[in-house]
């Protein structure tokens, strides 16, 4: 156990709806990151939060958007979702930026979202 | 931004065999560099890292070299088991900034009894 907790696990949802991820990060880390992993895919970045405010962006679509609350958990939200949005989408947290040393990335269990 | 590129793609071995996954990367500012493994269904989890003031660490049957020069870094897995079999991803982090892990596309490591 990572430490790292996702919700839902799977999600099926029609094309032009909207769903939204959940994931709350390890205790004590402040950064988040969203990963989407496609078939045959490696690990697309999406977005980093960092102790609730957005830090970078990756190759996130305008559909798609995210914030992280005091708490830290984080929410990805999908919005007029297409056939090509199903994939994984993980979650990982790490204590970077908190200390000067580089540190490895936690994963979530990853959401399955399928768009039908 | 940081490029990673990983080979191959697919490696196929038989057990007892070594297998060795190479990575390169662009950006010179990247400092740490991890490896994770995500078996069918699952999480990446981290096997093994390095960090740029290194050139080689090994634990047990896994091992990873780095070259700064040329920036590239491989793994290397000795004495491949059934096990083994999973995807691999190599990634690159940078020393500052946003510390944004940047992953190469994956080794599918297929193990044959």
């Amino acid at each position: 156990d990572s430490g790292v907790t996702q919700t839902p696990k799977h999600l099926i949802t029609a094309t032009g709806q909207r769903v939204t991820l959940r994931c709350s990060p390890r205790s004590g880390d402040l950064s988040v990151y969203w990963y989407q992993q496609s078939l045959d895919q490696g690990l697309q970045f999406l977005i980093q939060y960092y102790n609730g405010e957005e830090r970078a962006k990756g190759n996130i679509l305008e559909r798609f958007s995210a914030q992280q609350f005091p708490d830290l958990h984080s929410e990805l939200n999908l919005s007029s979702l297409e056939l090509g949005d199903s994939a994984l989408y993980f979650c990982a947290s790490s204590p970077q930026g908190q200390t000067r040393v580089n540190t490895e990335a936690f994963f979530g269990q990853g959401t399955r979202l399928t768009v039908v | 931004g940081e490029n990673v590129e990983q080979h191959p793609s697919t490696l196929s071995v038989q057990e007892g065999d070594s297998a060795v996954i190479k990575c390169t990367y662009s950006d010179s500012a990247s400092n740490y560099f991890p490896w994770y493994k995500q078996e069918l269904g699952k999480r990446p989890q981290l096997i093994i890292d390095i960090r740029s003031n290194v050139g080689e660490k090994k634990d047990q049957r896994i091992a990873v070299t780095l070259n700064k020069t040329a920036k590239h870094f491989s793994l290397h897995i000795t004495e491949t088991q059934p096990e083994d079999s999973a995807v691999y991803f190599c990634a690159a982090s940078p020393s500052g900034g946003s510390y944004i892990p940047t992953f190469g596309r994956g080794t599918s490591l297929i193990v044959h009894p």
